[in-house]
């Protein structure tokens, strides 16, 4: 079946650090590719939509400056948390959909992001 | 605005007995529906969907029931297994299968050998 792999899987770094997540769908090319965010024993909250070969389209309050995401080929898109702090600490996933069916969005296996 | 809700964090079953697994949501205009299964450390993992126009869609153990009028739907997993054990979410969105998914807080089912 389809496979997403996100990368790293846990980050531990200081405040101030900038730190980038990377989501490449393996087996298909993916158009589109969406940034979430999970709270501890909350539900996945959509960060931005990712499209290939155009600017992402952030959610309301996500500040785009700050969560900057880049999606140059149709199996890579990257999530750079600029100057990340204590606040960002969170468990990000993303998702890819692909280019071509009638398929489901399929899941990496998320990024645990600690700011000390 | 939380506009699809799973109002129970929990559920433990025995196995071999039925898991039945709700949501509800408030926006009538969603018309794509699915369920997740997610385990810890691990990304959800696509179980089983429906389209507004349907009222039913099986998959082997897996069923979805969907109430329109009640803005209602349910996954029902019979019969469970322990390996069934995981957080399942519930998702729903507004452009059939292209947009982006509204995701519910998520249950935890606890099936018992």
């Amino acid at each position: 079946g389809a496979v997403v792999s996100q990368h790293p899987s846990r980050v531990i770094c200081k405040s101030g650090t900038s730190v980038k997540i990377e989501c490449r769908s393996l087996d298909f090319q993916a158009t589109t590719m969406f940034w979430y965010r999970q709270f501890p024993k909350q539900s996945l909250m959509l960060m931005a939509t990712s499209n290939e070969g155009s600017k992402a389209t952030y959610e309301q309050g996500v500040e785009k400056d700050k969560f900057l995401i880049n999606h140059a080929s149709l199996t890579l898109s990257t999530l750079t948390v600029t100057s990340a702090h204590p606040e960002d600490s969170s468990f990000y996933i993303c998702s890819a959909r692909a280019r071509i069916g009638n398929q489901p969005q399929h899941f990496g296996d998320g990024t645990r992001l600690s700011i000390l | 605005d939380q506009q699809v809700k799973q109002n129970s964090p929990s559920l433990s079953v025995q196995e071999g007995r039925i898991s039945i697994l709700n949501c509800d949501y408030t926006n009538s205009m969603f018309d794509y529906f699915l369920w997740y299964k997610k385990y810890p450390a691990e990304g959800p993992t696509f179980l089983i969907s429906i389209s507004s126009i349907k009222d039913k869609n099986e998959d082997g153990r897996f069923t979805v029931f969907l109430n329109k009028s009640a803005k209602h739907l349910s996954l029902h997993i019979v019969p469970s297994q322990p390996g069934d054990s995981a957080v399942y979410f519930c998702a729903a969105s507004f452009s059939g299968n292209t947009g982006k998914l509204i995701f519910g807080q998520g249950t935890t089912l606890q099936v018992k050998p």
